[in-house]
């Protein structure tokens, strides 16, 4: 899987938006970029996952760069209750049910009120 | 959504003894598990991949016989920590892939050992 690189920490006000980026400049053509969070002492959570188009659910929006060797993951409105560690990984979704998540250092948001 | 559900959530155990940590799908069934380690400030760190009905996969420099997975049904896997040390002492997380988001996780086990 093609490795990732994240801020170690960042900080965002209640309200506002927050923009987290990740680089990944060596990723492949099959490999897509997944997002997750991990609020202390809990399981990391599913938050999005996109390949090369723009997404959004209703956690969040996943921008893309044109040549895909980088994103941003937009939480439109943050809210004190973001606060955890966003981590960007990305990796061949193959279909299969036994390819491993291998988890970075993540970025620390700290939503401030 | 699909949900796994990890017990317990905090184990206090004796040096010396075992603890199992369970690790179940409650609405899909799972063919593979993940079992993962995250010491105090750091990441979360693959320890093995759980496989019903065969042998585990472990990660380089993870004890086999000291951490025993079983996964005999397609809902259940399990991790047994063995002959726990406070070294052991960490935070257990276990995950599933699911279709279409990916991977989900359970909540987590926090060990300690006294």
């Amino acid at each position: 899987d093609a490795k990732t690189t994240q801020p170690t920490s960042m900080d965002c006000a209640e309200g506002r938006a927050a923009n987290l980026p990740c680089n990944h400049s060596t990723i492949s053509g099959n490999e897509y970029v997944y997002w997750y969070r991990q609020i202390h002492s809990q399981g990391p959570q599913y938050i999005i996952h996109g390949l090369k188009n723009n997404e959004t659910n209703e956690m969040a929006s996943l921008i893309i760069t044109e040549d895909r060797k980088s994103s941003t993951l937009i939480l439109p409105h943050a809210t004190l209750r973001d606060t955890a560690v966003y981590y960007c990984i990305v990796r061949v979704d193959s279909g299969g049910s036994n390819y491993k998540l291998t988890f970075g250092k993540g970025t620390l948001l700290t939503v401030n009120p | 959504g699909a949900v796994v559900s990890q017990h317990p959530s905090r184990v206090i155990c004796k040096s010396g003894t075992s603890v199992k940590i369970e690790c179940r799908s409650l609405d899909f069934q799972a063919t593979t598990m993940f079992w993962y380690r995250q010491f105090p400030k750091q990441s979360l760190m693959l320890m093995a991949t759980s496989n019903e009905g065969s042998k585990a996969t472990y990660e380089q420099g993870v004890e086999k016989d000291k951490f025993l997975i079983n996964h005999a049904s397609l809902t259940l896997s399990t991790l047994t920590v063995t002959s726990a040390h406070p070294e052991d002492s960490s935070f257990y997380i276990c995950s599933a892939r699911v279709a279409g988001t990916g991977y989900t996780f359970g909540s987590g086990t926090r060990l300690t050992v006294v």
